[in-house]
């Protein structure tokens, strides 16, 4: 099983919609992080968090908020989608175990989500 | 001016070929680079990861940083079609700070 995992894979709504973008890790790690992609513009971060009570803003996180429900579990809302929150959007985590480097980040398979 | 600047290509080269992927950044507190491999529909994944200048070697991949310039690159040797994806640079600080990605370079090796 992947250690990273993102649900829904793909996703299709409507402006205004609310939308919840889910990411359960199995790697014990307690750093999580919420990106978008976009063509051209790279990987921007939106939130991160260091464990269940920090959570922390990213370069751009106008338009979304999150929660950390277990260490293991981090969820992305969109409260009112809008057609330019389309893009790739990846979780990802780290953490300085099992050998691992603490800024090494391992990243979920993503979830495209387009707004209509 | 962008933290981190890697051209986007696409890169296209025949099987074999040597292939050199490049960042330049402006951050000279930068220590930690790693370079990202990312296939279509995939998420990134760590391919290579230095601290500070010098050359990595990991079979047929060389990253190399040259803090002094501030440039850092990823040699593939002998490239495969599998190695048709887009590489992504990026780069820390280190002590927990965030990382930082270029927008990454398409790469397609052609049979």
């Amino acid at each position: 099983d992947a250690d990273v995992t993102q649900t829904p894979r793909n996703r299709i709504t409507k402006t205004g919609k609310r939308i919840m973008l889910e990411c359960s890790q199995t790697k014990g790690h307690d750093r999580m992080y919420w990106y978008r992609q976009d063509p051209g513009l790279g990987l921007r971060l939106i939130y991160y968090s260091f464990d269940v009570k920090d959570i922390n803003k990213g370069e751009i996180s106008d338009g979304y908020s999150v929660s950390r429900q277990a260490q293991a579990k981090f969820s992305l809302s969109l409260e009112s989608a809008i057609p330019n929150q389309t893009a790739l959007y990846f979780c990802a985590t780290s953490g300085a175990s099992g050998g691992a480097r603490a800024d090494t980040q391992y990243f979920g398979p993503g979830t495209r989500l387009t707004v209509l | 001016q962008k933290e981190v600047e890697q051209d986007p290509g696409p890169l296209s080269v025949p099987e074999g070929a040597i292939v050199s992927l490049n960042c330049t950044y402006s951050n000279s507190a930068f220590q930690y680079f790693m370079w990202y491999r990312q296939y279509s529909r995939k998420g990134p994944e760590l391919l290579m990861y230095t601290y500070s200048s010098g050359n990595k070697e990991d079979g047929r991949f060389t990253a190399q940083v040259d803090k002094s310039s501030k440039y850092i690159s990823l040699f593939i040797r002998d490239s495969q079609p599998s190695d048709s994806a887009t590489y992504l640079c990026a780069m820390s600080e280190g002590g927990y700070q965030k990382v930082t990605f270029g927008t990454g370079t398409k790469l397609q090796v052609i049979p």
